[in-house]
């Protein structure tokens, strides 16, 4: 079985500072995702990775940054935490859909980090 | 722009069946649902395709009408076990889905 496992379930952290979000599979995947939660707004894509060092911004990048250094990991960085990016965020991945769509797959999702920002 | 889906909340009882529908404003080419737990990372469920094909897992199917851009989740003879609130994504450019805001099913004895 795929597991994508986050750092940390729960997180509380001050506004201002720079806070890092772990997120690490085993499954040698090269597509790699962070989603935020919010009630009544489902997942969101705030940034996506399809390689190495490859990144792409997703709908909600403000205020976030990214870093894929090595294939199974993929971390999400909140530059100057604010009280508006308090929510869960979920890290997936996947291995990458081939050049016709009826080969896309599916996404295998941590468990989720739930940061707070006071 | 993510996918509608109606209803938001359902409540239902054990045996009970249910549909959940997932409406894109854009042309479909396939339609992920997953299911999350409360507290529990969202589980993959299935994948439909273009070309009306349906699928099962469990006593869960699904359909996918490609000229009314919507996909429909079927529970059948619900069980206490299918409690979670169900997610839709569908393909937004290569390699990424975009997921509509979920609907919560309830599922009491």
């Amino acid at each position: 079985d795929v597991k994508v496992t986050q750092s940390s379930r729960y997180l509380v952290k001050r506004t201002g500072e720079k806070v890092f979000l772990e997120c690490v599979q085993d499954m040698d995947h090269e597509n790699m995702f962070w989603y935020r939660q919010d009630p009544g707004l489902g997942l969101r894509l705030i940034y996506f990775s399809y390689d190495v060092k490859m990144k792409e911004k997703g709908d909600i990048p403000e205020g976030y940054s990214v870093s894929r250094e090595k294939k199974e990991r993929f971390s999400l960085i909140l530059e100057s935490a604010s009280t508006n990016q308090t929510s869960m965020y979920l890290c997936a991945s996947s291995t990458p859909w081939g050049q016709d769509r009826y080969s896309n797959q599916p996404q295998h999702f941590g468990d989720g980090t739930r940061l707070s920002i006071l | 722009q993510q996918p509608v889906q109606s209803p938001q909340a359902v409540i239902l009882r054990e045996g009970e069946d249910a549909v959940i529908n997932c409406s894109s404003s854009k042309a479909l080419y396939s339609v992920h649902w997953y299911r999350q737990k409360h507290g529990e990372a969202p589980v993959f469920l299935m994948i439909l395709l273009k070309g009306g094909e349906q699928k099962g897992h469990e006593k869960i199917s699904a359909s996918f009408n490609e000229k009314k851009q919507q996909s429909s989740l079927y529970l059948t003879a619900s069980q206490l076990s299918y409690s979670g609130t169900y997610f839709c994504g569908t393909e937004e450019g290569a390699q990424k889905l975009v997921f509509g805001q979920g609907t919560r099913l309830t599922i009491n004895p």
